[in-house]
């Protein structure tokens, strides 16, 4: 298993551009969540999935979006990049029934100049 | 609002020392208590857990102790290792918060051989 991974895992946005972070896991876990990890902080949760089609707002949800068509993918959306979205981005999958561990991606830097 | 926070930015041991990382909560709702571990440039990895329903969970060199009345936790690493620098998140989860986690800002352990 290749756990959950990340793409991309560096990108450089202008202020005004959008991007795609791809988030993919092979685990069959039917949780997906989309964190943010600032310097000196803790992860802060953007959005989060309880299963395909269904999806749901974090603790700091604006400027983001996100969509769950399969069970494998959780995209997360930036449509006009700020520069305070700066940021280490990370994707982490649950399976419910086994308990609350999370498994996380290896992330994505971003930097919005 | 920070409801889980890790008061000590950075932590400095000896090899073969005990390593103590506490974590503060306030809400009276957290039932669930997690550490994480994470290394320079990758994702946080689950180390060990706790319920409400314990004050104590040993898994080899790692031990979780919970003091509900005072909503403290703490991670005790004996013998601490050079492998074990890293930056450790506690983070905390609620029947209210379902799945999702709050995490602590975290502390830095570097471990010096």
């Amino acid at each position: 298993n290749a756990g959950v991974t990340q793409t991309p895992k560096f990108r450089i946005l202008k202020i005004g551009q959008s991007m795609t972070l791809q988030c993919t896991q092979d685990m069959n876990h039917n949780y997906m969540y989309w964190y943010r990890q600032d310097p000196g902080m803790g992860l802060k949760l953007i959005y989060y999935s309880v299963g395909a089609g269904i999806t749901d707002k974090g603790e700091v949800p604006n400027g983001y979006n996100v969509s769950r068509s399969t069970t494998e993918d959780f995209p997360l959306r930036l449509e006009l990049a700020a520069p305070s979205q700066t940021s280490v981005y990370f994707c982490a999958s649950l399976d419910r029934l086994s308990g609350n561990e999370q498994f996380f991606g290896p992330g994505t830097r971003l930097t919005v100049l | 609002d920070q409801q889980v926070k890790q008061n000590s930015p950075s932590l400095s041991v000896q090899e073969g020392r005990i390593s103590i990382l506490n974590c503060d909560y306030t809400n009276s709702m957290f039932d669930y208590f997690l550490w994480y571990k994470k290394y320079p440039a990758e994702g946080p990895t689950f180390l060990i857990s706790i319920s409400s329903i314990k004050d104590k969970n040993e898994d080899g060199r790692f031990t979780v102790f919970l003091n509900k009345s005072a909503k403290h936790l703490s991670l005790h690493i004996v013998p601490s290792q050079p492998g074990d620098s890293a930056v450790y998140f506690c983070a905390a989860s609620g029947e209210t918060s379902g799945s999702r986690l709050t995490f602590g800002e975290g502390t830095q352990l570097t471990v010096n051989p």
